[in-house]
């Protein structure tokens, strides 16, 4: 089986430039989550949701980030405008969330590794 | 809310030596632990997770996990470890959700620890 898929790997662009992030989990997932690694911050959750519903958004740095869940095998992570700081590595993770409580663990992509010049 | 402390942000081990990572929560509910691992340049793998029952926890690659609830601990331990097992592990804590709310499970990750092995 496929796991969760993410595009691009690596994405470099300039400040000011719209970002997209694509992710698509593992069918039959019902929870996605949107998490940022950095050296400072370590991993951070941004975002999740539950069969398409954004759930906790509490993460997300600021307005200039937002993401969509349009169906089951697809989401977005948008950071509009860029900037330098928000150059990591950004990942995408599915579970099966609803009818199993927190016990099913979360099975993460390889990440896109964003640089912001 | 939970939180997760590992201690060790490095641990260099000679190949066949045997290792203990070290993980700590706070929490003022029961919790479920996992233990992740990550390889250069990709995401986080699953290696054995604590929901109940023993504590004692054995996870893929030769690793386990002792769950002490007094300690509030969860180390991560292998006898032996291999010059593969060089990677970054993260020890992890979500809480307890009842079945059928229609929510999911929400990870708190501790800052991890490298662990580097050598001939």
């Amino acid at each position: 089986d496929a796991g969760v898929i993410q595009s691009p790997r690596h994405e470099v662009t300039e400040m000011g430039q719209e970002v997209t992030l694509r992710c698509k989990p593992i069918s039959g997932h019902n929870s996605l989550f949107w998490y940022r690694q950095t050296m400072m911050r370590g991993l951070e959750l941004l975002i999740y949701f539950n069969n398409n519903v954004p759930i906790d958004d509490s993460g997300m740095p600021e307005d200039r980030f937002s993401a969509k869940m349009p169906n089951a095998s697809f989401s977005t992570l948008k950071i509009q405008p860029s900037e330098p700081r928000d150059s990591a590595v950004y990942f995408c993770a599915s579970s099966l969330g609803e009818g199993s409580g927190s016990n099913q663990p979360q099975h993460f992509g390889d990440g896109t590794r964003l640089s912001i010049l | 809310a939970q939180s997760v402390t590992q201690l060790d942000s490095q641990v260099p081990v000679f190949e066949e030596a045997p290792v203990e990572l070290r993980c700590n929560y706070s929490s003022s509910v029961s919790v479920y632990l996992f233990w992740y691992v990550q390889y250069p340049n990709q995401g986080l793998q699953l290696l054995l997770k604590y929901l109940s029952g023993s504590t004692l926890v054995k996870g893929i690659n030769g690793f386990e996990a002792e769950f002490n609830k007094s300690q509030t601990s969860f180390h991560l331990r292998k006898p032996s470890v291999h010059i593969s097992d060089t990677a970054e592990y993260f020890c992890a804590v979500s809480r307890p959700i009842p079945i059928n709310t229609g929510t999911a499970s929400k990870l708190t990750f501790g800052t991890g620890t490298r662990l580097q092995v050598t001939l």
